[in-house]
């Protein structure tokens, strides 16, 4: 079963702007991450935040954490065509494996 | 560093066969994940293998197997195929020791069933 829930499902926007995206979980957590994956292709880490953080940056992504909320934001700034992919959050709380949730697909419009 | 490895990339197999699948985790890696994505469900949680041995078990019925061998490499059998276990099966691997959650992910294997 999933954990986490993404939304938007879906997004649109034109190429430049930002695009944010949010992932909500159920219960504790060691860390969040998120992922990219390319239509059909593989999944890509993108980036990890531990549970005692509550915002960390990676190039144009921006993540944060709200632990009291149990909801994570990612954040792509001056988006190119190459961004559109879905993205997942996954959660790692025990026993070797990550929770996902459904993902968000984006598409950047030239 | 080469990169995780699944074979075959496609496959076409008929109700009632069985498929095997196999993982080549990136060199180091003593951990592999196994995971079956389709657009109704999603992400789902196969199995997990570290030293050759199954750690964790996701909700699957017994038809989904895998094993892992001494080198790391890792296989997974579906018998007795239904048209529902048509999805793309991605492998992914892991240190496995001091893990913090960090998946490096193969390109998949797509499996359709007719």
């Amino acid at each position: 079963s999933q954990q986490g829930e993404e939304d938007p499902q879906a997004l649109s926007i034109q190429e430049g702007e930002n695009a944010t995206m949010n992932c909500s979980y159920k219960t504790s957590i060691n860390n969040l991450q998120w992922y990219r994956q390319n239509s059909g292709r593989g999944l890509v880490h993108l980036i990890l935040i531990r549970s005692n953080e509550r915002e960390k940056h990676s190039g144009r992504l921006r993540v944060t954490l709200d632990t009291s909320k149990k909801s994570s934001s990612l954040l792509i700034t001056a988006s190119r065509a190459a961004d559109t992919a879905s993205y997942f959050c996954a959660t790692h709380w025990s026993n070797y494996q990550l929770i996902w949730g459904a993902g968000t697909k984006l598409i950047i419009k030239p | 560093k080469a990169g995780v490895t699944q074979t075959p990339r496609y496959l076409i197999k008929t109700r009632g066969q069985q498929v095997t699948l196999s993982c080549s985790p990136i060199s180091g890696h003593r951990s592999v994940s196994w995971y079956q994505q389709t657009p109704g469900q999603g992400l789902q949680f196969l199995f997990e293998y570290f030293s050759e041995t199954q750690r964790n078990k996701g909700n699957f019925p017994g038809r989904f197997s895998g094993r892992q061998f001494s080198n790391s490499r890792s296989e997974m059998n579906v018998s007795t195929l239904e048209l529902g276990d048509s999805a793309l099966y991605l492998c992914a691997s892991s240190l496995g020791t001091g893990w913090t959650g960090e998946l490096f992910f193969g390109e998949g294997s797509r499996l359709t069933v007719l």
